[in-house]
């Protein structure tokens, strides 16, 4: 079994939607939880940490079920420039490596 | 001014050589990563280095080999290069553990032929 497992999608979503996705993890000793952004051949980047009260950025919300042990990421008002694939990450306690799913494929259409 | 920069960027060399991929950060972050990121997407971790120190190596073929002469640079050096070798190779570093992300530069996109 994947330590964190995604829907791939893709989602397509009109411009001004709402999606959200969740992510799976398998070790309930991980610790931290992110949500990283990956655009067509370029590098992941940080979006969003996710917090065990949960938490928003904008038009980003994070959710984090540790009964569950599942996380969740909703887009509100969907952009153009939203259109990529989210990598949800673990962490577990004190170690240097992240473990990543293998990505939500978005695309918002106009 | 780049936080974590690798070079190359694109790599087409062919099967049998060796070549040699470079990593720098400007952080001051005192952990660096190589990851591999393959065809089907998925980012896996090869190695670590804390302060100079390999602290992670994952089950990679020892063709791979990595070397950090100081805490700002991992360099990452490949023997007779295969097929399935192709693939993204990502450097990253973090300050301490993973606990607060990292930062990714921008990728070695390698293709052997």
């Amino acid at each position: 079994r994947k330590e964190v497992e995604q829907d791939p999608g893709p989602f397509n979503v009109p411009e001004g939607a709402t999606v959200a996705f969740n992510c799976t993890y398998s070790n309930s000793a991980s610790q931290s939880f992110f949500w990283y952004r990956q655009d067509c051949r370029k590098e992941p980047k940080l979006l969003m940490s996710v917090y065990s009260s949960g938490n928003e950025d904008g038009r980003f919300t994070a959710q984090l079920n540790r009964a569950s042990q599942y996380i969740s990421l909703l887009i509100r008002d969907s952009k153009l420039s939203d259109s990529a694939t989210y990598l949800c990450v673990v962490n577990n306690a004190n170690d240097y490596k992240l473990s990543f799913g293998a990505g939500t494929t978005v695309t918002v259409r106009a | 001014d780049t936080a974590v920069s690798q070079t190359p960027k694109y790599l087409v060399t062919q099967m049998g050589n060796d070549k040699s991929i470079k990593c720098e950060q400007n952080l001051g972050h005192d952990t660096m990563y190589w990851y591999k990121q393959d065809s089907k997407k998925f980012l896996k971790i090869m190695f670590s280095y804390n302060n100079k120190e390999l602290i992670i190596n994952e089950t990679v073929p020892n063709r791979f080999s990595p070397k950090s002469p100081d805490k700002a640079h991992l360099n990452l050096h490949i023997n007779s290069l295969e097929l399935g070798d192709s693939a993204v190779y990502f450097c990253a570093s973090s300050q301490g553990t993973g606990g607060r992300g990292y930062t990714f530069g921008s990728g070695t996109r390698l293709t052997v032929v």
